[in-house]
């Protein structure tokens, strides 16, 4: 059983730029959630992809935005990236969006905005 | 608006002591509570899962514990190692699988 897997592993931008962030769920997963986790910060909820749609969103602006492909793996769109955006991206599935089922988390992308 | 709290912020032991670390959230409305471990610059481990209705889960070292009516849980390390450094992160599900986080705890365990 593959676990989850994000590409990635690091990418620097200036501020500005565009950024895509990418995501494979674990097998049968049909739900995905970013988490963006700023230095010495806990991390914090961006938004949540189930069977291809938008399922609940964290305080975050527009330009942070997101889709869900039909295999269930997903990708993170940042646009007009701002220096505060620097941060570790994190990539969680579940087995279904329901509050009992356990998250597991794929390794990070480390964005840095120059 | 669920809030978590971890106490302390930063940990240091030496080798072989008995350690707990706490966390406390403010909505106890929650369906679970999970203990990560997080190596610096690296991803999110999974230590522990409580259940809402469960009162504590056990793995090898690691004893975390759930009371929710308080809004509390506590994560005890028994003979910490120096392997052991990490922050450790706590998080509530208070539903869809939305996790709320609190900072962390830094641990050092020293030789």
């Amino acid at each position: 059983e593959t676990g989850v897997t994000q590409s990635p592993t690091h990418l620097i931008k200036t501020r500005g730029q565009q950024v895509t962030l990418r995501c494979s769920s674990q097998s049968g997963h049909n739900t995905v959630s970013w988490y963006q986790q700023a230095l010495g910060q806990g991390p914090q909820f961006i938004f949540q992809y189930y069977r291809e749609e938008e399922n609940g969103r964290g305080n975050f602006p527009p330009r942070f935005s997101g889709l869900q492909f039909p295999n269930y793996s997903s990708e993170l769109n940042v646009n007009a990236l701002e220096l505060d955006d620097s941060a570790l991206y994190l990539c969680a599935s579940s087995l279904a969006r329901g509050g009992q089922n356990t998250q597991y988390f794929g390794p990070g992308t480390r964005l840095t905005v120059l | 608006k669920q809030e978590v709290t971890q106490i302390p912020a930063a940990l240091s032991v030496p080798e072989g002591e008995n350690l707990v670390l706490n966390c406390s959230f403010t909505d106890s409305a929650i369906y679970n509570l999970q203990w990560f471990r997080q190596d610096p610059g690296k991803g999110l481990t999974s230590l522990l899962l409580i259940q809402s209705s469960q009162r504590e889960q056990t793995s090898g070292r690691l004893n975390a514990s759930l009371d929710k009516s308080s809004g509390r849980s506590t994560l005890y390390i028994a003979a910490s190692q120096p392997g052991d450094s990490a922050t450790y992160l706590c998080a509530v599900n208070s539903g869809y699988s939305t996790l709320t986080f609190g900072k962390g705890t830094m641990l050092l365990v020293s030789p």
